[in-house]
């Protein structure tokens, strides 16, 4: 059974209009992620929560904006996506944050993704 | 320099050859090790974690840490046409748990 689901698996949008991406997971944990991306590259943190503190990447542009109404969803705005916003958007899942020993467990629970297309 | 740099592919083997995917790190802050595969169209799913140096075991698949030369290798053993997928090696302080990726590289396992 799918533990973290995001929803649409594909979203095109027009240059500038804002689109909204959600995830949901049914592990129950803390924290959740959202990354982004692109084809050939590393995924790039955008911003995690953890429980309800939002916690911003330094070089995440305001364009980006995220929510966490519950445990259970968290949803990604982007306000006006511009042609290089086109990628692959990741949801992330863990138990906790700042832990002194981690295992296996700890580590992170991917989505499927979100793929943009910005037209 | 980045954090982490992982061998550019894509890779192309036949099938039952032996896989090496290789990664190393510049922060020594890193205690916690990860290989994570990616089919096309999905998300990452976690396939080896190890905690500081050594070796790690599971199947097919060996995953290995060396924290004095900061390098970290991926062994696929008898590899297999379902191997085909991208690899990213990922990694992580003790404190911060904010991943660190590789770019990840493309392995095809030909019949």
């Amino acid at each position: 059974d799918a533990m973290v689901i995001q929803n649409p698996r594909y979203q095109v949008t027009q240059f500038g209009k804002p689109v909204t991406l959600s995830c949901s997971q049914t592990l129950n944990h803390n924290v959740m992620y959202w990354y982004q991306q692109k084809s050939s590259q590393a995924p790039k943190l955008l911003f995690h929560y953890y429980d309800k503190d939002f916690n911003n990447e330094a070089d995440t542009p305001d364009n980006f904006q995220s929510r966490r109404p519950n445990t259970s969803f968290c949803f990604l705005d982007i306000r006006s996506p511009g042609l290089g916003d086109a990628a692959m958007y990741l949801c992330a899942t863990s138990r906790d944050w700042g832990l002194a020993r981690l295992t296996s467990t700890d580590t992170q629970y991917f989505g499927p993704g979100t793929r943009l297309t910005v037209l | 320099q980045k954090e982490v740099e992982q061998d550019p592919g894509p890779l192309s083997v036949p099938e039952g050859a032996i896989v090496s995917l290789n990664c190393t790190y510049s922060n020594s802050a890193f205690q916690y090790f990860m290989w994570y595969r990616q089919y096309s169209r999905k998300g990452p799913e976690l396939l080896m974690y190890t905690y500081s140096s050594g070796n790690k075991e599971d199947g097919r698949f060996t995953a290995q840490v060396d924290k004095s030369s900061k390098y970290i290798s991926l062994f696929i053993r008898d590899s297999q046409p379902s191997d085909s997928a991208t690899y990213l090696c990922a990694m992580m302080g003790g404190a911060n748990s904010k991943l660190t990726f590789g770019k990840g590289i493309t392995l095809s396992v030909r019949p």
